[in-house]
């Protein structure tokens, strides 16, 4: 069965510091993975997702994940924090039953401080 | 394109009271998931349509939650009667299924909160 893992329910950093968001998944299939972020009293929002056409991915607003299949792992980054990325940010995995059903991370939750 | 449309918003109710929380996914979306989420139990898939059928209800909590779409642009989540611990925000997702890594879009949520 599919799971995932997110290191961290609370991470802090200061603006203009790398943000490092960890996800580690298990899958017995090649995994489809998603990163999803919401902010305050907001539905989720697609941030990248991850097919196997490549294993770094670029995402909206500067984030990208890299895919490495070796440590099951499918890291979040952006090289530099700004306010408006305080949110909650998903890991997922698309489950290997018959549909589309994601599997969900616990969330973390990311502080950025002036 | 308007998005998931998620109504209402908000909803108060007392204890007993029958709630309902509706939903209209994107145009041309035939997969359609409602999810709660929760502080203690995070995100929890309820249910999952395709092409306005039900095909995966495991995450129905209990008899008390049902779910409909009786077409292609709107669905509903009922709770008869309402409890104090079914206070939550309820998400409806959209998408489509030509594949399976196609992303799910949310809507806005209702935040419900029974007394």
């Amino acid at each position: 069965a599919q799971s995932v893992t997110q290191l961290g329910s609370h991470v802090s950093v200061s603006e203009g510091a790398l943000v490092l968001l960890r996800c580690n998944y298990s899958s017995s299939v090649p995994p489809y993975l998603f990163w999803y972020v919401q902010y305050p009293n907001q539905g989720l929002q697609l941030l990248l997702k991850y097919t196997s056409a490549a294993t770094l991915v670029k995402g909206i607003n500067g984030f990208e994940a890299e895919f490495k299949k070796s440590e099951t792992s499918f890291h979040l980054t952006k090289p530099s924090a700004h306010m408006s990325d305080a949110a909650e940010y998903f890991c997922a995995v698309i489950s290997s039953g018959g549909y589309n059903k994601l599997i969900f991370g616990a969330g973390t939750r990311l502080a950025v401080h002036p | 394109d308007a998005g998931v449309i998620q109504s209402p918003r908000h909803e108060v109710t007392e204890m007993g009271q029958e709630v309902t929380l509706r939903c209209k996914p994107i145009s041309g979306h035939n997969s359609l998931f409602w999810y709660r989420q929760t502080m203690m139990r995070g995100l929890e898939l309820l249910i999952y349509f395709n092409n306005n059928v039900p095909i995966d209800d495991s995450g129905m909590p209990e008899d008390r939650f049902s779910a409909k779409m009786p077409n292609a642009s709107f669905s509903t989540l009922k709770i008869q009667p309402s409890e104090p611990r079914d206070s939550a925000v309820y998400f409806c997702a959209s998408s489509t299924d030509r594949e399976r890594y196609n992303e799910q879009f949310f809507g806005p949520g209702t935040r419900l909160t029974v007394l």
